[in-house]
């Protein structure tokens, strides 16, 4: 099972709106709508933000919101903050209790 | 609210094995979920290791299936890893963590424990 590929950076200013990629293919992504998403700061523990493709914990701003299409997934984070800058991992069902995570991308608020 | 606290030692010597238990506070294993061990090496992703279902069923990743346990002590609260055969490869920051009961995501993590692999 290959990790599922996120771009490595994305930039932003802040209030500005961004979206994180994340493309598995039809045995994970695009089999399940079990898709979830993990933002990192650094030295601290994944928190996290999106699960089931598009929906939030409670305690997670509605400014973080999740989507997909076919074998991408995608994180849009409006009203881009400082403390967003955060690394952002994906991670997706892929069958029989197994689930794969992406590479991660850093989120850097210029 | 629920709490997970890894421990363990933080050196382990090469062809060792590293063993980690992870204490869980707020919610009984055995009121169901799955539990679950993640890896970070430095300045990289995310890896999962094993997880099993309170029950004890276990799921390993494939590409460390003949090296890992993982194991339930109900008694105590806690789940525990062991890694056999270890070598510098296996040093990383190991994360437990609770997972949704349908086992989608991982919905509570331990604040992390980093053990390094060296003579």
């Amino acid at each position: 099972q290959s990790a599922l590929t996120q771009p490595a950076s994305v930039s932003g200013s802040p209030g500005q709106s961004i979206t994180l990629s994340c493309t598995g293919t039809s045995s994970d992504v695009g089999g399940y709508n079990f898709v979830s998403w993990y933002q990192q700061h650094p030295g601290k523990a994944p928190k996290l933000m999106i699960y089931d493709v598009t929906k939030r914990p409670s305690g997670v701003s509605n400014r973080f919101s999740g989507s997909k299409s076919g074998n991408t997934a995608s994180l849009t984070i409006s009203g881009l903050q400082a403390e967003d800058e955060a690394d952002y991992y994906c991670c997706s069902y892929a069958g029989i209790s197994t689930v794969i995570f992406g590479g991660g991308t850093k989120l850097t608020v210029l | 609210q629920v709490q997970l606290q890894e421990s363990g030692p933080g050196l382990v010597k090469p062809s060792e094995t590293l063993s980690l238990t992870c204490a869980v506070s707020g919610f009984s294993i055995s009121s169901g979920c799955y539990w679950g061990w993640i890896r970070q090496p430095p300045g990289k992703g995310l890896e999962r290791i094993a997880s099993l279902y309170y029950r004890g069923s276990t799921y390993y990743n494939p590409s460390l299936e003949n090296r890992v346990t993982i194991s339930v002590d109900a008694s105590r609260n806690n789940f525990s890893l062991r890694l056999t055969s270890v070598t510098a490869a296996d040093t990383a920051v190991y994360y437990c963590a609770r997972i949704s009961t349908g086992y989608t995501h991982f919905d509570y993590w331990g604040q992390g424990t980093l053990v390094t692999v060296s003579s």
